[in-house]
């Protein structure tokens, strides 16, 4: 089966900066991707990694190592409404995408 | 507005009823995909459909069954519900199943309840 693990909760100051790791052991890599949740909605795109670097859109960035089964998705200046649950999720040797269980973040005044 | 929809929006059963979750997507997407989702566990995929015509089973299928007899739809049924099927249901689509940078994107999602 396919393992992704990441933080269940973080707290940041609104302003700041927030780094969610996410590591994976999957059969099979065809990418991996960055999804937001606010409670109660959909999970909607944030950012798509194949190749090892990092993709900067805004104020989010995602960086990606496959050699270490590795990803970070990067909140910058932070805002209240980016709390929410952040998931993590690989697409396998497949073509389907296996979920963490997401990271909970709460962003204080 | 494109996108996709899900229907009921939240649905209370008594165990042992049939059921059947509706999806409906109009960005032609090829490629569909039912999960559900628990606290803890993350989203788990049910049942997938790479075309019209075609479908497969995902990483919890037991309980489950769908259809896909044309690009847009693609209901989800429990033939008989049970307690552990109480979730969070999402529908998702894609425009296909095997593109290097395909995204999946979400409905809104149906709330099922089983007493």
């Amino acid at each position: 089966g396919q393992n992704i693990d990441q933080p269940t909760e973080m707290t940041a100051t609104e302003g700041a900066i927030v780094q969610i790791n996410c590591t994976y052991q999957t059969s099979g890599f065809n990418g991996l991707f960055w999804y937001q949740q606010h409670a109660g909605e959909a999970p909607t795109f944030l950012s798509y990694n194949v190749l090892d670097g990092l993709e900067e859109k805004g104020r989010f960035s995602s960086f990606l190592s496959r050699s270490k089964g590795y990803s970070y998705l990067l909140l910058k200046e932070l805002q209240m409404k980016d709390s929410a649950s952040y998931l993590c999720a690989v697409r396998d040797g497949d073509y389907k995408l296996s979920f963490g269980a997401g990271t909970t973040v709460t962003v204080r005044a | 507005i494109a996108g996709i929809t899900q229907a009921p929006t939240s649905q209370i059963l008594a165990a042992g009823r049939r059921m059947t979750l509706r999806c409906t997507q109009d960005m032609r997407h090829n490629a569909m995909y039912w999960y559900r989702q628990d606290l803890g566990l993350g989203l788990r995929l049910i049942h997938y459909s790479n075309t019209a015509g075609t479908t497969g089973k995902g990483e919890v299928p037991d309980g489950y069954s769908v259809s896909r007899a044309n690009t847009d739809d693609f209901p989800l049924t429990l033939a008989s519900a049970v307690p552990s099927q109480t979730s969070v249901y999402f529908c998702a689509s894609s425009e296909t199943s095997g593109g290097a940078s395909d995204t999946q994107y979400f409905g809104p999602g149906t709330r099922l309840t089983v007493l």
